[in-house]
């Protein structure tokens, strides 16, 4: 996937803010994966949306997925350093429905 | 549950070496992957099976081959460790190529 070669993006918010993370794909997913990756871990999975649904919640987190505009956004409520981490989407495409990740984002979480 | 087991945890070769990572899953999983990571950016796939003895090529499988001896166990072999090199490889695993992957805690390789 070119998003590999791709720099991160970085995005710096205080503590107690609410952050916003897109993710925007080329052909038709049945499902985003939204996933963490933590200093030093591999990417864990913590929120999946499918095509049918149009939002997803967990706790703090909130994924919406608009398959017209071929998009999905991963917020955060009101943030905690522990948020701080790497994000990535990641949407089952192609012929044989590979998941596929994004473009990540690193998150850093000020107090 | 399930784990994913990489060995080593840190690699250092000379450049033009062979070097060779492992990875273990015990999900039962059909799919296992690997990626790389370079610093600072996301994540390249190298090469996937779907199952055992079956290899699939990614984006970047040039300057690597890999074995899927068994179900449980995907190796991945760099053919001539490049100077200066530095990166994570990740291993992960999943039912099929569209379900969710679990990673393991990665390889770091260091070329001198």
């Amino acid at each position: 996937s070119q998003w590999g070669e791709e720099n991160l993006q970085a995005l710096s918010i205080q503590e107690g803010e609410d952050v916003t993370m897109n993710c925007s794909y080329k052909t038709y997913t049945t499902v985003v994966h939204w996933y963490r990756q933590d200093s030093g871990r591999g990417p864990a999975l913590i929120i999946l949306i499918r095509s049918n649904e149009r939002e997803k919640r967990s706790g703090r987190l909130r994924a919406t997925l608009d398959t017209s505009s071929q998009s999905s956004s991963l917020s955060i409520t009101a943030a905690q350093c522990e948020d701080t981490a790497v994000y990535f989407c990641a949407t089952a495409t192609g012929g044989n429905n590979k998941l596929t990740f994004g473009q990540g984002t690193v998150l850093s979480v000020i107090p | 549950g399930g784990i994913i087991t990489q060995t080593p945890k840190f690699l250092i070769g000379q450049e033009g070496q062979k070097l060779t990572l492992k990875c273990q899953q015990n999900f039962n999983h059909d799919t296992m992957y690997w990626y790389r990571q370079d610093s600072g950016k996301g994540l390249r796939l190298i090469y996937y099976s779907i199952t055992e003895n079956d290899l699939q090529k990614g984006d970047l499988s040039e300057g690597y081959d890999a074995s899927r001896e068994k179900k449980s166990s995907f190796s991945l072999t760099v053919t001539s460790a490049q100077k200066n090199e530095m990166a994570v490889f990740l291993c992960a695993s999943s039912n099929r190529v569209q379900d969710t992957q679990y990673f393991g805690p990665g390889t770091r390789l260091l070329v001198l």
